[in-house]
């Protein structure tokens, strides 16, 4: 079974500063990844997915994340934090494993509050 | 607009009452599902639906019952909804072309309280 670790169930920095999200997963196979974003009284909006293609994946409004397999991670990361960006962030894995489980299930982390403070 | 659209956004109900959640979605998307959202636990899935008539379940499926009868729409139905089944419900729709990679597309979500 798939599963996915967020480190950090709330994260604070300051206007401008790096903001750094970690996700940790645990597959069998190749794992595809996806970071998502709900802003307060909104469904999720998908930020950036990772499909086998670059490691580095450039997603919206300047978040990118790194694959790492040797890490088994996926960490979230945007060089200057805007105050928009405040909002629940959730890591989560596609759940490719066949023979009868859920198809298309993502499986999500726990997700990580950022707060930006001016 | 392409979009995920649920009602009620908000719902309170008592213990036994049957209650019957809407999803819709209009980008004619082969797969649906619905997912619940607890703190600290993230989104499961309840039950989710390839296709017309196709309906499986996903993790937490238990209290809950779905039907996939047009392609548009995906109900969420509690018979007799129970305090712990307080939660924000989500739907999400994917076009299923490229499987596992796909996109999924949230509604805004439903808040429901059980007393």
């Amino acid at each position: 079974a798939q599963s996915v670790t967020q480190l950090g169930s709330h994260v604070s920095v300051s206007e401008g500063a790096l903001v750094l999200l970690r996700c940790n997963y645990s597959s069998s196979v190749p794992p595809y990844l996806f970071w998502y974003v709900q802003y307060p009284n909104q469904g999720l909006q998908l930020l950036l997915k990772y499909t086998s293609a670059a490691t580095l994946v450039k997603g919206i409004n300047g978040f990118e994340a790194e694959f790492k397999k040797s890490e088994t991670s996926f960490h979230l990361t945007k060089p200057s934090a805007h105050m928009s960006d405040a909002a629940e962030y959730f890591c989560a894995v596609s759940d490719r494993n066949a023979g009868g489980t859920s198809y298309g299930k993502l499986t999500f982390g726990q997700g990580t509050i950022l707060t930006v403070h001016p | 607009e392409a979009q995920v659209t649920q009602n009620p956004r908000y719902l309170i109900t008592v213990t036994g009452k049957k209650l019957t959640v809407t999803c819709s979605q209009n980008m004619n998307h082969e797969y649906m599902s619905w997912y619940r959202q607890d703190p600290g636990l993230g989104l499961r899935q309840i039950y989710y639906s390839m296709n017309v008539e196709v309906t499986d379940k996903g993790d937490v499926p238990e209290g809950y019952k779905v039907s996939r009868k047009e392609k548009r729409n995906f109900p969420l139905i509690l018979e007799s909804p129970s305090p712990n089944q307080t939660s924000l419900y989500f739907c999400a729709s994917s076009p299923w072309t490229s499987g596992y990679t796909d996109t999924q597309y949230f509604g805004p979500g439903t808040r429901l309280t059980v007393l």
